[in-house]
């Protein structure tokens, strides 16, 4: 089983859809957490980190549940552009060490 | 430009020949990363530098992978007696002096590595 688990998709949504995805982590000693963004044959780019108090960015909302131990992603009004792969990652401690999900596809349409 | 750099961008390379990737982090970063990404996976790390020495290779698959950053600032992968297992985009990153964590991390776009 992956440390870092995440649903493989497509999500394929319309255009102004509300989409979630969420990602399961194994390891308690995991402190930090990330939601990136991928382009196709694009490097991972940082969406936002996520706190325990939740946090939010524009049409985006990320959570966490430590007693579950998974976070998650709101996209809220989905537009064409949000379409990509969305991974997350996690860090123990203060580990430099990033430890990814395979992401989540996701295909808004028109 | 202003950030991580990797070249080549494309290589496709015949089983079994060495293959050098070349990482140029961004300017002043000390720390840097190599991770691998194989199709449909997320990234996995390899290892990590903080300024010239490589602080944890504990990633790296095999002793037909090494890494060095020489001058504490451009790195270069070497993998020996390429298998098309290593078939992948190579991941570079790298970080400020004292700063590890995820949001200060920033991602080359990557060597993609094809090994016929």
């Amino acid at each position: 089983r992956k440390e870092v688990e995440q649903d493989p998709g497509p999500f394929n949504v319309p255009e102004g859809a509300t989409v979630a995805f969420n990602c399961t982590y194994s390891n308690s000693a995991s402190q930090s957490f990330f939601w990136y963004r991928q382009d196709c044959r694009k490097e991972p780019k940082l969406l936002m980190s996520v706190y325990s108090s939740g946090n939010e960015d524009g049409r985006f909302t990320a959570q966490l549940n430590r007693a579950s131990q998974y976070i998650s992603l709101l996209i809220r009004d989905s537009k064409l552009s949000d379409s990509a792969t969305y991974l997350c990652a996690v860090q123990h401690g203060s580990s430099y060490k990033l430890i990814f999900g395979s992401g989540t596809r996701l295909l808004v349409r028109p | 430009g202003a950030g991580v750099s990797q070249t080549p961008s494309n290589k496709v390379t015949e089983k079994g020949k060495y293959v050098e990737l070349r990482c140029d982090p961004i300017s002043g970063h000390t720390a840097l990363y190599w991770y691998r990404q194989s199709l449909g996976q997320g990234p996995e790390f390899l290892i990590y530098f903080q300024g010239t020495g490589a602080a944890d290779d504990s990633g790296l698959p095999n002793d037909r992978f090494f890494a060095v950053r020489p001058e504490g600032s451009v790195s270069t992968l070497k993998i020996q007696r390429t298998e098309r297992g290593d078939s992948a985009v190579y991941l570079c990153a790298s970080s400020p002096q004292g700063q590890t964590s995820g949001n200060t991390i920033y991602f080359g776009e990557g060597s993609w590595l094809t090994v016929v």
